[in-house]
């Protein structure tokens, strides 16, 4: 079966440090990945998605990148958190065959910018 | 770009009474998930709908898609607690299958 997992779980930066958070998906082959933010009591907020190694696609111009270097493995970064990038951080895939699949969430990352 | 809004933002019930939540596009989808996350959770896919006036039913919940395809709702009859959380609409484009636009949210308490 496949799954999900997005570490770390929560995350406490002060403005300005760097971010790197990870998203690797087991059990499937080529997922469509995606990252997700939401802010507290909010929607989801699409940031990225990638159908592919290196393919990444960007919704919403900001301080964040993604990067894909493996099949599973989808990474989201920034060079210097703002204050704004606060939120809960959901990493998910679908299998992205047919008319649309699923999403399939990570647990998620709760990051805190001081 | 497209959007998708949903209503109302947040719902107050008393167990066993009805809930309806609406999503509505301002574009044609190709077709609609539903989503429900629990307090403190990641959202958990819910259902699909594709076709036009299409109606799906998993127990007590209900949902259905437009015929216009540009609007979607849930219906939960006689609530319980285990339904609390918040229940999103994922809408999907008409020429990209891999972009997923959620709705804000309805954000639903039941009270015991």
């Amino acid at each position: 079966s496949q799954t999900i997992h997005q570490w770390p779980a929560t995350l406490v930066q002060p403005v300005g440090s760097p971010l790197s958070l990870e998203c690797t998906v087991e059990g499937t082959s080529n997922p469509n990945l995606y990252w997700y933010r939401q802010a507290a009591g909010r929607g989801l907020q699409l940031l990225f998605y990638s159908v592919g190694i290196g393919q990444i696609s960007s919704e919403v111009p900001q301080n964040l990148s993604a990067s894909r270097p493996q099949d599973r493995q989808f990474i989201l970064s920034s060079k210097k958190l703002l204050l704004s990038d606060s939120g809960f951080y959901l990493c998910a895939w679908s299998s992205g065959v047919g008319v649309s699949s699923p999403l399939h969430f990570g647990n998620g990352t709760r990051l805190t910018v001081t | 770009g497209q959007q998708v809004m949903q209503i109302p933002q947040y719902q107050h019930v008393q167990e066993g009474e009805d809930f309806t939540t609406y999503c509505n596009s301002s574009t044609t989808l190709s077709n609609i998930q539903w989503y429900k996350q629990r307090p403190g959770g990641h959202p958990v896919f819910l259902i699909q709908l594709v076709k036009s006036g299409e109606v799906k039913k998993q127990k007590r919940l209900t949902f259905q898609f437009g015929e216009a395809k540009k609007n979607s709702s849930l219906h939960i009859t006689a609530t319980q607690t285990t339904d609390v959380g918040t229940y999103f609409c994922a809408g999907l484009g008409g020429y990209n299958f891999n972009k997923f636009y959620f709705g804000s949210g309805t954000k639903l308490n039941v009270k015991p």
